[in-house]
């Protein structure tokens, strides 16, 4: 079964730039994907391929994904982007075909 | 309005059932594949199962495989699961999602419903 890893907790200070890994083995083979789920509130998409940007997802939300971890880095964070962050992947060999990492909790300092 | 809404959710004891909808609206329901996914207390997403939009194929994930049911009627453009031996590891907070047409991913989620299973 694949697993994804990502650190529990991230914290960054306001204006600063927050990187959230997501480790799995040869993710680069994968698409990666990337939710924000603010507390109380349901998961919304803010990358995708890897890389991309649903519309009205800010700029400073970027993904990247090589070797074998995936990233998202948010520049110039703002108090509105603590939450906890997720990775996904789909890996049709896994007991759920679609595969979440435990998640992030971001902390704006 | 594109939108997703839960119903359904509640108290059940284990072993028992329970039935969870979920109303689209503001898009052309058949042409997706629909997912649930929940998320317990405290924790992270977990993948359920999904469908796709002419009820042909539907997929489970191996902890629910068995006891869960995932069906649609696109003239209502309503899913469903249908949970039946539920245990206390099935308490969550069961999400509605839309499956992207272009990969395998969900675009637009519902505000969920809570299960919780106790006795």
């Amino acid at each position: 079964s694949y697993v994804l890893t990502q650190p529990p907790s991230v914290s960054v200070a306001p204006g600063q730039t927050a990187t959230l890994p997501c480790g799995g083995t040869n993710i680069e083979s994968k698409t990666v994907y990337w939710y924000q789920q603010k507390p109380g509130q349901a998961p919304v998409l803010v990358v995708y391929d890897d890389t991309l940007r649903p519309s009205g997802i800010p700029e400073r939300f970027s993904g990247s994904n090589s070797g074998n971890t995936a990233t998202l880095t948010i520049t110039r964070v703002e108090d509105g982007d603590e939450g906890d962050y997720y990775c996904q992947v789909w890996d049709p060999t896994s007991d759920h075909l679609w595969v979440f990492g435990g998640g992030s909790q971001l902390t704006v300092l | 309005q594109v939108q997703l809404v839960e119903s359904g959710g509640g108290l059940v004891k284990p072993g028992g059932s329970l039935r969870l909808s979920c109303a689209a609206s503001g898009f052309t329901f058949s042409n997706y594949y629909m997912t649930w996914i929940r998320q317990a207390p405290g924790k992270g997403l977990e993948w359920v199962s999904y469908i796709n939009g002419g009820s042909s194929h539907t997929y489970y994930a191996d902890s629910v495989r068995g006891r869960f049911t995932i069906s649609r009627d696109n003239a209502e453009n309503s899913v469903y699961l249908q949970m039946n031996s539920l245990r206390a590891e099935d308490t969550a907070v069961y999400y509605c999602a839309r499956k992207n047409l272009d990969g395998d991913y969900a675009g637009l989620w519902g505000q969920g419903t809570l299960v919780t299973v106790s006795s």
